[in-house]
């Protein structure tokens, strides 16, 4: 398989559940991001992981932690999560490619969670 | 930081050609990408920015004035598959994590 794969691609939690999202990447890049994105809002960057090292958090809440194995491999695991939370959690990876060249994204095809 | 502004929302006929602005504030750049997303579906890369001017690729175009802070993608020969919201982003300079604006929602009519 190719690309970058997100499951499960829809998911429906209590508040007091624990669940995990998962994504993978065969494109041997170096960066990996999670995102969350809203309806009528922009793409808002969550974490972002750099050779398994994290490398941003954007002021996340703790109910959202994530974990990096390897480079090929990024988890989201979710606990007691609020209705707010409900969302399309979109994965991408990319090579970082600071000193120049583009740098473009490659997006998993996202988890539609729903938080009851 | 960065400030990027596009418009909510375009309509526009199947045929026809059409116009979508991104400005942009930030205090370093590097790149512009341009990224395309059908409801309920992941964004896919359409083109990379760095240098002024404009990109030909296809039916689709992207032009970039570093100097006033703006970027156009121009959609020919529109077609109703067209329709999905365009998202510009950012690539800050000594960064390689882009900054997304909010997407411009492209509605193409028969």
């Amino acid at each position: 398989e190719t690309g970058v794969t997100q499951t499960p691609r829809h998911l429906v939690m209590g508040m007091t559940n624990k669940k995990s999202l998962k994504c993978e990447q065969h494109l041997g890049h170096n960066a990996m991001y999670w995102y969350k994105q809203s309806a009528k809002k922009p793409l808002e960057l969550m974490f972002v992981y750099n050779f398994k090292e994290q490398t941003e958090n954007n002021s996340v809440p703790s109910r959202f932690s994530p974990e990096c194995p390897n480079s090929s491999h990024l988890f989201l695991h979710l606990h007691t999560l609020q209705p707010e939370d409900s969302a399309l959690y979109l994965c991408a990876s990319s090579q970082d490619r600071v000193a120049g060249g583009k740098s473009e994204q490659f997006f998993g095809p996202g988890t539609r969670l729903t938080v009851l | 930081g960065q400030n990027i502004d596009q418009p909510t929302e375009m309509t526009a006929t199947e045929g026809a050609i059409v116009q979508i602005n991104c400005t942009y504030q930030t205090s370093g750049f590097n790149g512009l990408f341009w990224y395309q997303q059908h409801a309920g579906e992941a964004p896919t890369f359409l083109s990379y920015n760095v240098l002024d001017g404009l990109e030909e690729k296809g039916r689709f175009s992207s032009f970039l004035s570093r100097s006033k802070g703006y970027s156009y993608l121009l959609l020919k020969e529109l077609q109703m598959k067209d329709s999905a919201s365009y998202l510009c982003a950012v690539l800050p300079r000594g960064s390689y994590i882009p900054t997304f604006g909010r997407g411009t929602s492209l509605i193409v009519h028969p």
